[in-house]
């Protein structure tokens, strides 16, 4: 399967706790894009990369936040101090640079995180 | 700023009869693209269709039309002859197409459930 895959797909850590997902896009995807969703919402956007830039990042992007996609493939997505309001499933999604005008974004199974 | 309403949190549907999903959205952006996602249970985002705000034509994709009119800022998803697997959660989305921001905007969903 070469889809977009997350690792892990489930994560539960105590209140004040690190954390890091790891995403890995479509290989041949240059841009990469971070999303949080909530029970019983749709997905909000956090982040995105083309190729290793950060090029866009959402209000919702706290300091407790860092997004990294160091060689231009898999990012990860760390929350330092994690707070229970940070229990939510974290999205990944790629796309192409040239592709279909829409650019249509291909998501992961995304990662849970239950914060305790 | 862009909001995707989607006013129905639930709708059933007997196998092999069509159903129309709403989405209305608001923006001030003059290019502009909708996009329709399906999420089942694994939790994987899936792309279903695509209309350009500049389209003149309503998209169509297999059993997937939308059913787009830019005057009353709708773009109703039209499922004809549902399947059992249909069943899900059905996201409407859109993003700014003429400018480098590349976010997508989702409305809180529809749980659609396809029954025999």
């Amino acid at each position: 399967d070469t889809g977009v895959s997350q690792n892990p797909r489930h994560k539960i850590t105590k209140r004040g706790q690190n954390v890091t997902f790891r995403c890995d896009p479509i290989s041949e995807h240059n841009r990469l894009y971070w999303y949080r969703q909530t029970l019983g919402q749709g997905p909000e956007f956090l982040t995105y990369f083309q190729n290793e830039a950060q090029l866009e990042k959402s209000r919702l992007l706290s300091d407790r936040f860092s997004a990294e996609r160091p060689k231009g493939s898999f990012s990860t997505l760390e929350i330092q101090r994690t707070e229970q309001g940070d229990s939510a499933m974290y999205l990944c999604a790629s796309s192409l640079v040239q592709g279909p005008p829409y650019n249509e974004q291909f998501f992961g199974p995304g990662t849970r995180l239950t914060v305790l | 700023a862009q909001k995707i309403t989607q006013t129905q949190p639930g709708m059933f549907v007997q196998e092999k009869e069509a159903v129309t999903l709403d989405c209305t959205y608001d923006t001030s952006d003059q290019s502009y693209g909708l996009f329709w996602y399906k999420q089942p249970s694994s939790g994987e985002m899936i792309f279903l269709i695509y209309q350009g705000s500049y389209d003149e034509q309503n998209a169509t994709e297999g059993r997937y039309s939308l059913n787009f009119q830019k005057a009353r800022k709708s773009a109703n998803l039209v499922i004809s002859a549902s399947q059992l697997g249909d069943s899900a959660m059905y996201f409407c989305a859109m993003r700014c197409m003429d400018t480098g921001r590349r976010a997508l905007t989702f409305g809180s969903g529809t749980r659609l459930q396809v029954q025999p």
